[in-house]
């Protein structure tokens, strides 16, 4: 069975600081990674997809990919009060191109 | 605008009863998906289609039924087999032209009454 596994959370951090959301995955040769972001009652909207190992930037978010460690890693600079939201982790496995294996969302809440 | 389309976005289901949620996209993507989310949970995958009049049972089909007559669209019908319907049902799509990135529509809320 092909998992994706995050902290549920929540994940508390005050208005301005750096927050760190994790996920790890079992199926080793995965090779597309995403991270989405729910509002409460709304669906996902993408944030970052990442393809390769490392980093990847977009405004205050970077993504950080490990394919050795299997783990991808969402960090939030300068944290805002509306980024408090739960945050999906999704992987694409190798073998089926398009059926993503998601993870249940860490649950982020940015303190003002 | 392209995008996904679910209609409606509140739906009411008395006991017994079929109901069919409406997606339609506009993204030319060759595969489309439908979810269920309960409050406070993950994404439940119910079924999915990866070309025209092709489709496969997700993680928790029963219940459920789908057709596939045109890319564009992917109607849902929640059954009265379907014991507790009552959740948030997220339609979603994506295809190569996309990096595979997948995108939802809003939502559909069914409440059994």
């Amino acid at each position: 069975q092909k998992e994706v596994e995050q902290n549920s959370g929540p994940l508390s951090v005050p208005e301005g600081a750096i927050a760190s959301l994790n996920c790890t995955y079992s199926d080793r040769v995965s090779q597309s990674f995403f991270w989405y972001r729910q509002y409460s009652g709304k669906s996902p909207e993408l944030i970052m997809s990442i393809y390769s190992n490392g980093d990847k930037e977009d405004g205050r978010f970077t993504a950080q990919l490990n394919k050795a460690s299997q783990y991808v890693s969402l960090l939030i600079r300068d944290s805002q009060p509306s980024d408090s939201a739960t945050y999906l982790c999704a992987v694409i496995p190798a073998g089926n191109n398009r059926k993503l294996i998601w993870g249940l969302g860490t649950s982020l809440a940015v303190n003002p | 605008d392209g995008g996904i389309t679910q209609s409606p976005k509140y739906l009411f289901r008395k006991e017994g009863q079929n109901v069919t949620l409406s997606c339609e996209q506009n993204l030319n993507h060759d595969a489309m998906y439908w979810y269920r989310q309960d409050p406070g949970q993950g994404l439940r995958l119910i079924y999915y289609s990866q070309i025209v009049n092709d489709f496969q049972k997700g993680d928790i089909a029963e219940g459920y039924s789908v057709s596939r007559e045109k890319k564009e669209s992917f109607p849902l019908t929640v059954t009265s087999a379907q014991k507790n319907p009552t959740a948030f049902y997220l339609c979603a799509s994506n295809g190569q032209g996309s990096g595979n990135t997948i995108y939802f529509g809003e939502g559909s809320w069914l409440t059994v009454v």
